[in-house]
Formats: C-alpha cells, structure tokens, sequence
C-alpha cells in the first residue's frame, strides 16, 4: 500500500493480558516512530527506530511496553500485563529520513489501534 | 509539564471567513514547527511547518506565523472550508537526533457552511 498501515485497528483485552500491535510504514522508510494518544490529547512519543536499531525509547511509560523492529522494515510494539491506564490509540508514523538531517523530515502516520483495557 | 500548548479545544468559523489556530511553547529549543490536521478514524496528516528561524511559511489557503520571542504561533486558514473541519494539532520537533514530535493536545475546527 501506498501509506503506512497498521494492525489490528481495534483491541479489546482483558485487564493482564499481553497485546501485540503491528505497523507496516511506507516501504523504504528509515525511521519509524511509536505514539501513545489519551482520549482529548495529542500524540506522546513512546519510541524512535532507525532502520533496526531502537536509537530512543525515552518515552515507554513502563518495562511493560516493548518495541521491535528486526528486520528494519514492520514493528511491533508489545504491552504486558495490560492495565486500564494503557487504553489510548497508538498511532505508527515513518519517516524517509534519519535523525540528525538538515530541514524537517515529514512523519506519515497510520491510522491507529485503538486499545481499549477493560 | 506540557511543552506545546493549545488552549482553544474548539473553534467554529462561517465558510470563507479566516480561521486562526493557537500554539503556545515553553521550550525554546524546539528547531522546527508542525501542524497536523485529523480527520475521526484516521492518523494526523501534515499540513504545513516553520523553521525557527523564519516568521511566516504560506503554503496556499494555509500560513503558519511564528513569533519566537513570544513563544507562539497560529495557524491561519483562508479561505476556510467545510472540508477543512477537523482536529488541527501544533507540533514541535527539537531537530538534530532527536526527531521526535511534541504534540498540543488539538483543536476542533469546524468550518459551518
């Protein structure tokens, strides 16, 4: 596909649980880059790929939430142990360029999973 | 401690009238300025950005203004339409090997035919 797509786009999961969400960016794409958004903020970043090294998880709330891209192409963020608090739609973006570039290099996001912990 | 801020969650403007959009930042470091538009369902699309070193970026109907010494800039729409009724974030990015975008928590814009 011509966008980034990312998979499923909406779970439900038992309060313990342990979820997996996938993303597919835009085919070529060095970077890649996770983000957590509650329900009425905006996107918080939780992790930064370049190709297939994890350059950045500052932003993982928690040991719970791991994130992998082996192969520097798709990534999957897994959430253990999922807690009502993780409920947000987690939203997959790629970038052609890699960090440290001159100028901006625009980020194209996927549509989202919608995680809800109940 | 929010570093990029929109305190307007919702704006309503006639169709053809300007719509302008507010962003408040406290950290002067950010290097470049981003807004986002979203439609229900679907993940932010860019729409325009600004390098800190310049004031105003136009890109048709769309002109960011950024003024630094205030830490602020807006978005302005003109002439507004109903296709452009959506949630528009603020983003900053610090540049260098730190891409990562700092999101405002969105406006509501809704353009009334």
């Amino acid at each position: 596909g011509a966008g980034v797509s990312q998979s499923p786009r909406y779970k439900v999961a038992k309060r313990g649980q342990d979820v997996a969400l996938r993303c597919d960016p835009i085919s070529g794409h060095v970077s890649l880059f996770w983000y957590q958004q509650a329900l009425g903020q905006g996107p918080e970043f939780l992790t930064y790929f370049q190709n297939e090294a994890q350059l950045d998880k500052s932003g993982l709330p928690s040991d719970r939430f791991f994130a992998e891209r082996p192969e520097g192409s798709v990534s999957t963020l897994k959430i253990q142990r999922t807690q009502q608090e993780d409920s947000a739609v987690y939203l997959c973006a790629s970038s052609p360029g890699t960090s440290g570039g001159a100028g901006y290099n625009e980020q194209f996001f996927g549509p989202g999973t919608r995680l809800t912990v109940l | 401690d929010q570093q990029v801020k929109q305190n307007s969650p919702s704006l309503s403007v006639q169709e053809g009238r300007i719509s302008i959009l507010n962003c408040d930042y406290t950290n002067s470091m950010f290097d470049y300025f981003l807004w986002y538009k979203k439609y229900p369902a679907e993940g932010p699309t860019f729409l325009i950005s600004i390098s800190s070193i310049k004031d105003k970026n136009e890109d048709g109907r769309f002109t960011v203004f950024l003024n630094k010494s205030a830490k602020h800039l807006s978005l302005h729409i003109v002439p507004s339409q109903p296709g452009d009724s959506a949630v528009y974030f603020c983003a900053a990015d610090f540049g260098g090997s730190a891409r990562q975008l700092t999101f405002g928590s969105g406006t509501q814009l809704t353009v009334l035919p």
